[in-house]
């Protein structure tokens, strides 16, 4: 079946360094999506990517789709405390399934 | 807007008793999806509906674990009988067409 793979699994940094996860797919993607969790919450969704090569940016995060669309990152510049979490990438396949399968996450953690 | 709501917030419970967790999705929405959250596994769909109609139980573990939606507001997931390996976060989401999943804040299940 359809596998989504994440790394790193753990990343720690120093507060005001960029932060980049990664995603890949077993099989080509009709869409990725990412979300944030902080510890204890639930899944929040950040954003979807849906063409070939695409990037979108939210302030300081900066996300790209693969041109093979089986591949996507996630990049953060100048973390702050506030992006403490676990960032997932999950994507659906082609074939108008809605069903999304998630990365196991990579958990950020940033010292002050 | 409500969100996702999900209850009970956490439930314990002995090994063998019957568990039944509730999800109401955002009015209008028109999918709705039942994931488990664990250390080991990640996040792994259980099972989607789309207009209140199952439409993939493929990640249903066993035949203990059973799902229902009797309308387009509730939801149920039903352990019955729940062992300790159950244990987890088990999360609700819904889906309006295409997009973002909106998660609801999950339950706790702990089987002891």
């Amino acid at each position: 079946g359809q596998q989504v793979m994440q790394i790193p699994q753990y990343q720690h940094v120093q507060e005001g360094e960029d932060f980049t996860t990664y995603c890949n797919s077993s099989t080509t993607l009709s869409n990725i999506q990412w979300y944030k969790q902080r510890p204890g919450g639930h899944p929040v969704f950040l954003i979807q990517l849906v063409k070939s090569g695409e990037v979108k940016k939210q302030k300081r995060l900066t996300f790209q789709f693969g041109e093979a669309k089986k591949n996507s990152s996630l990049h953060i510049t100048a973390t702050q405390t506030t992006d403490v979490g676990t960032y997932f990438c999950a994507g659906t396949t082609q074939g108008g399934s809605e069903k999304l399968v998630f990365g196991k996450g990579t958990k950020l953690t940033v010292n002050p | 807007d409500a969100g996702v709501i999900q209850s009970p917030r956490h439930e314990v419970t002995e090994m063998g008793q019957e568990v039944t967790l509730r999800c109401k999705p955002i009015s209008g929405h028109n999918s709705l999806f039942w994931y488990r959250q664990t250390m080991m596994r990640g996040l792994e769909l259980l099972i989607y509906f789309n207009n209140n109609v199952p439409i993939d139980d493929s990640g249903m573990p066993e035949d203990r674990f059973s799902a229902k939606m009797p309308n387009a507001s509730f939801s149920t997931l039903k352990i019955q009988p729940s062992e300790p390996r159950d244990s987890a976060v088990y999360f609700c989401a819904s889906l309006r067409y295409r997009g973002g999943y909106t998660f609801g804040s999950g339950t706790r299940l702990t089987v002891v």
